[in-house]
């Protein structure tokens, strides 16, 4: 079955830098690959999402990179806010398959 | 966040008891979930079904079972056989498998005393 590592597993950075959390994947049929921040006591929500005939997708201040041929995928998040400090989990899935999820990122934005 | 929501939002069972946790969604989704979250360990999967009496096993189906009687309702039932059932449960539910965002519930504190 398909196998999602993800790094870090903590994230400090400074209020206004930039934070990438990176993940790798095993199943070479993984072709969904989506992005779920949780804040505290909240419930998971997608902040973005790419598929594998795409190598990039950007939202505001939000951006995921695909490499299909090392098989892994990073978001990045630029000009940090207090309100980005969550919990991030990247996720994999090939087709009519369940999705599999990274152990996940805390991610602290220190003002 | 509406549209799919778990009750009782905190549990306690006695060991040995089973439990059944509820979920239900009124997107009209085909797809269901459950995982469980523990810290450091992320959302592991437990079931999900795609559609109506159809459900499959997840990663971690051991001590747990379900049932999908209905599109709307995924309930969860955490047997005496799950050797440590204490966590953070949540619920999901999806267009389908093909790849789309999944729509978490609130989540079920599960305290086993």
């Amino acid at each position: 079955g398909e196998n999602v590592e993800q790094h870090p597993s903590t994230l400090s950075v400074q209020e206004g830098d930039s934070a990438v959390i990176k993940c790798t994947y095993s199943d070479s049929a993984s072709n969904y690959f989506p992005w779920y921040k949780q804040e505290l006591g909240k419930r998971p929500q997608l902040i973005i999402d790419i598929r594998s005939n795409v190598g990039e997708k950007k939202d505001q201040r939000i951006a995921v990179t695909l490499n299909k041929t090392a098989k892994h995928f990073s978001l990045h998040i630029t000009e940090t806010q207090p309100e980005d400090s969550a919990v991030y989990f990247c996720a994999a899935s090939a087709g009519y398959q369940k999705v599999t999820f990274g152990i996940g990122t805390k991610l602290q934005v220190i003002p | 966040d509406g549209g799919i929501t778990q009750s009782p939002k905190y549990l306690f069972r006695k060991e040995g008891q089973n439990v059944t946790l509820s979920c239900e969604q009124n997107l009209n989704h085909d797809a269901m979930y459950w995982y469980r979250q523990d810290p450091g360990q992320g959302l592991r999967l437990i079931y999900y079904s795609q559609i109506v009496n159809d459900f499959q096993k997840g990663d971690i189906a051991e001590g747990y079972s379900v049932s999908r009687e209905k599109k709307e309702s995924f309930p969860l039932t955490v047997t005496s056989a799950q050797k440590n059932p204490t966590a953070f449960y949540l619920c999901a539910s999806s267009q389908g498998l093909a790849g789309g965002e999944q729509f978490f519930g609130p989540g079920t504190r599960l305290t086993v005393l």
